[in-house]
């Protein structure tokens, strides 16, 4: 089955930097990768998702990116503000109603 | 709409006891999930439903049982509870094959002593 690994575990920037957390896939045949940000105590949330069929997609401050050949897609937040503060989830999904495979998060901290 | 509503918000159990984990979602959504999510480990699923009437393990079903009761309710049980059983469990649901957003209920802080 499918199998995602999320670098780093812990992020920490200053305010204002850029942030970018990476993942890998294992299938190659999985086309869907979204990345979910989870506030302290609260339920994740989708931010932003990407299909196989396109490299990149940007939604103000945040992009992810994705190398289909490599296996590998990022997510990309700029102009880091306290509030990005969380735990950010990739995950990737083959097509069909099979269900999502998480990454095990990286906990983002940005410092005022 | 309420989204998806999870049962209780806290529990704690003794090693040995029974519970049962109620999920309930009001969009119509033909797909949900059981998901734990422990410090470290991520969120990993232990049952899902693709659609009314079918349920499949997910990664971690051992020690769980699921039911899917009707469109809208996707429960999950614990028949004997293990103190590694202590998690926080999250319900989810998706529409389906037209929109992957995943819909997150607020999580079940569950402890076993």
């Amino acid at each position: 089955g499918e199998n995602v690994e999320q670098h780093p575990s812990t992020l920490s920037v200053q305010e204002g930097d850029s942030a970018v957390i990476k993942c890998t896939y294992s299938d190659s045949a999985s086309n869907y990768f979204p990345w979910y940000k989870q506030e302290l105590g609260k339920r994740p949330q989708l931010i932003i998702d990407i299909r196989s069929n396109v490299g990149e997609k940007k939604d103000q401050r945040i992009a992810v990116t994705l190398n289909k050949t490599a296996k590998h897609f990022s997510l990309h937040i700029t102009e880091t503000q306290p509030e990005d503060s969380a735990v950010y989830f990739c995950a990737a999904r083959l097509s069909g109603n099979t269900p999502l495979v998480f990454g095990k998060g990286t906990r983002l901290s940005v410092i005022a | 709409n309420a989204g998806v509503t999870q049962t209780p918000k806290f529990q704690v159990l003794k090693t040995g006891q029974s519970m049962t984990l109620q999920c309930a979602q009001d969009m119509n959504h033909n797909s949900m999930y059981w998901y734990r999510q422990d410090p470290g480990m991520g969120l990993r699923l232990i049952y899902y439903s693709a659609s009314e009437g079918t349920t499949d393990k997910g990664e971690v079903p051992n020690g769980y049982n699921v039911s899917r009761l009707n469109k809208r309710e996707f429960s999950l049980r614990l028949e004997s509870a293990a103190p590694s059983q202590t998690s926080v469990y999250f319900c989810a649901s998706r529409q389906g094959a037209t929109n992957e957003k995943l819909f997150f209920g607020s999580g079940t802080q569950l402890s076993v002593l």
